[in-house]
């Protein structure tokens, strides 16, 4: 069965520290998506990153980077020299190819909050 | 940019009235879901929709129903809400049906069953 864990639930650091944050799914498909969504106070899921099952490169954008790594089956997140604006929660997700009937679902980790202290 | 929009972002209702959430999109997506989501608990799905009309059941679908009658908008309803019901609701959407794309939010709805 799909799941994801992220079994940080909360982190603080202080501004200009790096953080890393967990993601480790278990799937028993070959072709699969993992996301990274990020919940600032406002609400609103702001999509950050996907990445396909096929693609074990590294990604970095700005601060942001990720490691995905299938043989541990985990896709962690590390936001280097962290800042205030980054305290949110952080969602990892797990989206599976869709099978022969069509339907097809999205699967979230529990987050993890994020607390960026000045 | 593609924009998720949802009717309230506080709602106070009693128990047992019934509750409209409404969810409208404006990118012509196909796929569009409602989630709740709970401290501890993360995201749960609740209903999806591919195609107008045509909807399936979340992983918690129990006391919620749907509606889709046309492609932006996307309506969750609490037949008799209960206390239980009290939670943040995300609307999403995605282009494609039958795909895995980013999923887009809504800003979420903050409701509040006394």
């Amino acid at each position: 069965a799909q799941k994801v864990t992220q079994a940080q639930t909360e982190i603080s650091v202080v501004e200009k520290e790096d953080v890393t944050l967990d993601c480790v799914y278990e799937t028993r498909d070959t072709t699969y998506y993992l996301f990274w969504y990020k919940q600032p106070p406002s609400g609103e899921l702001v999509f950050l990153i996907r990445r396909n099952s096929f693609d074990e490169q590294n990604e970095i954008s700005g601060r942001y980077s990720w490691n995905f790594q299938k043989s541990t089956s985990s896709f962690n997140f590390t936001i280097t020299a962290s800042q205030v604006v980054d305290s949110a929660v952080y969602f990892c997700a797990l989206s599976e190819a869709p099978p022969a009937s069509g339907t097809y679902k999205y699967i979230f980790g529990t987050g993890t909050r994020l607390k960026v202290l000045a | 940019d593609v924009k998720v929009t949802q009717s309230s972002r506080y709602l106070v209702k009693r128990t047992g009235e019934k509750v409209f959430l409404e969810c409208v999109q404006d990118m012509d997506h196909e796929n569009m879901f409602w989630y709740r989501q709970d401290p501890g608990l993360g995201l749960r799905l609740i209903y999806f929709s591919y195609d107008v009309k045509m909807k399936e059941k979340g992983d918690i679908p129990e006391g919620y129903s749907v509606s889709r009658e046309k492609k932006e908008r996307f309506s969750l309803i609490l037949e008799s809400a209960s206390t239980n019901q009290t939670s943040m609701y995300l609307c999403a959407s995605t282009l494609e049906a039958g795909s895995t794309d980013t999923q887009y939010f809504g800003p979420g709805t903050r409701l509040t069953v006394l």
